[in-house]
């Protein structure tokens, strides 16, 4: 089955740095996707790990250690517009290497 | 760009009507998923659908039904609609080898 755990809330300022874990237990895993939703809003992709290592895209980036079952976002120079919810996803292999799965979210909340 | 297009919007139903959720993409993908979201909660996958023709169970597909009536439309439909489905509903598709999946703007649906 699929289980991912990440933390429920994390606070931060602006122009600080926070990272965002996230630990799966999935048989068939394929990747690991990160999504931000802001209230009200749909969910929008971040990110991708398929391989071990880190993946930059501005100021997010994100990291997979496929032998540890552990994944984290890395969000740098935090902005208030950044105070979102965060989800990482498992992409799941296999017959049906396109079902992905949700985590809980992270609730980020930028202050000034 | 429309991209992934999701109706209703908002419905109110009473305990035991059926409706029907339509979804659209114009993205030419292979895969189309629907999702719930819960207040506060991540997104569980209640069905998906890898290729027209074909659709697979989620986490969550009990009192549910679909359709992929082609390539661009997945429809979700609640035969006996019960207050436990009062959640906010995504459309979603990706494609084939890729690893981002796209989301509607979501259905607010509430059943009393």
């Amino acid at each position: 089955g699929q289980s991912l755990e990440q933390p429920s809330e994390v606070t931060a300022v602006e122009g600080a740095i926070v990272q965002i874990n996230c630990t799966y237990q999935t048989s068939g895993f394929y990747g690991l996707s990160w999504y931000q939703q802001h209230d009200g809003g749909a969910p929008t992709f971040l990110s991708y790990n398929a391989l071990d290592g880190l993946e930059e895209t501005g100021r997010f980036s994100s990291f997979l250690s496929r032998s540890d079952s552990y994944g984290y976002l890395l969000l740098q120079e935090l902005q208030m517009k950044d105070s979102a919810s965060y989800f990482c996803a498992v992409r799941w292999g296999g017959n049906n290497f396109n079902k992905f799965y949700f985590g809980s979210g992270t609730k980020l909340n930028v202050k000034p | 760009n429309a991209g992934v297009t999701q109706t209703p919007k908002f419905q109110v139903l009473k305990t035991g009507q059926s409706m029907t959720l339509q979804c659209a993409q114009d993205m030419n993908h292979n895969s189309m998923y629907w999702y719930r979201q819960d207040p506060g909660m991540g997104l569980r996958l209640i069905y998906y659908s890898a290729s027209e023709g074909t659709t697979d169970k989620g986490e969550v597909p009990n009192g549910y039904n679909v359709s992929r009536l082609n390539k661009r439309e997945f429809s979700l439909r609640l035969e006996s609609a019960a207050p436990s489905q009062t959640s906010v509903y995504f459309c979603a598709s990706g494609g084939g080898i890729g690893n981002t999946i796209y989301f509607g703007e979501g259905s607010w649906l509430t059943v009393v």
